[in-house]
């Protein structure tokens, strides 16, 4: 069944590091693929996401390209934050599944 | 703000109660969906409901129902309410129902069940 693997968390990092969180999935047919982000209290806001193979997904200075042959959607973020601390989702929606299948979360703490 | 919009936003109950929650999907939009967050489950799909109808299930305890109404807000009951049913209960919608679409979340009613 369709399925998405993440990165394990928790990831620290200096703020202007470099991110990236891993995230790979297994599906039937083409799904789309998103990146969810749920800051301190908050539901989970749609981050970007990515319809295609080849497509890139960017939105706030984050990215993840949709690779179709190593099944994977990694997020990325040249410099980050300490805004940016919170729990990133993986998940991917497919037209076989009404629902969205969603990683364990990795949760994010950029330390100043 | 994503426009989905659910009461309450905390609830706390006793062993063997029921409770409501009550989820408003984004204007326009005739599917919700239910989700569960817990600690040691992650997001789990629960149910979701399109334009009045059950579409689909997931992991949705007998205990639990849901219903979507002609204004198509949607409300999830659970009862029989056990220690373990605390976690954080979100509604997403959509336009369509399809899996491959953007669902848009709201901001979680937070149960804790004692």
């Amino acid at each position: 069944g369709d399925s998405v693997t993440q990165m394990e968390g928790p990831v620290t990092l200096s703020e202007e590091a470099f991110l990236t969180i891993n995230c790979t999935y297994t599906a039937t047919g083409y799904p789309s693929l998103f990146w969810y982000v749920q800051y301190p209290g908050e539901g989970l806001q749609l981050l970007l996401k990515a319809t295609k193979a080849d497509d890139k997904g960017s939105n706030k200075g984050f990215e993840a390209t949709y690779r179709k042959e190593t099944t994977s959607f990694h997020l990325e973020k040249g410099s980050v934050q300490v805004s940016d601390s919170a729990v990133y989702f993986c998940a991917l929606g497919s037209s076989g599944a009404n629902n969205l299948f969603f990683g364990t979360g990795t949760r994010l703490t950029v330390i100043p | 703000d994503s426009g989905v919009t659910q009461t309450p936003k905390h609830l706390i109950t006793a062993t063997g109660q029921r409770v409501t929650l009550r989820c408003s999907p984004r204007s326009g939009d005739l599917s919700v969906y239910w989700y569960q967050q817990s600690l040691d489950q992650g997001l789990q799909f629960l149910i979701q409901y399109y334009n009045g109808e059950e579409r689909a299930k997931g992991n949705i305890l007998e205990r639990f129902s849901a219903q979507q109404f002609p204004d198509l807000h949607s409300e999830l009951n659970l009862s029989s309410l056990e220690l373990g049913d605390s976690a954080l209960y979100f509604c997403a919608s959509s336009g369509g129902g399809v899996g491959a679409e953007t669902q848009y979340f709201g901001p979680g009613t937070r149960l804790l069940v004692l």
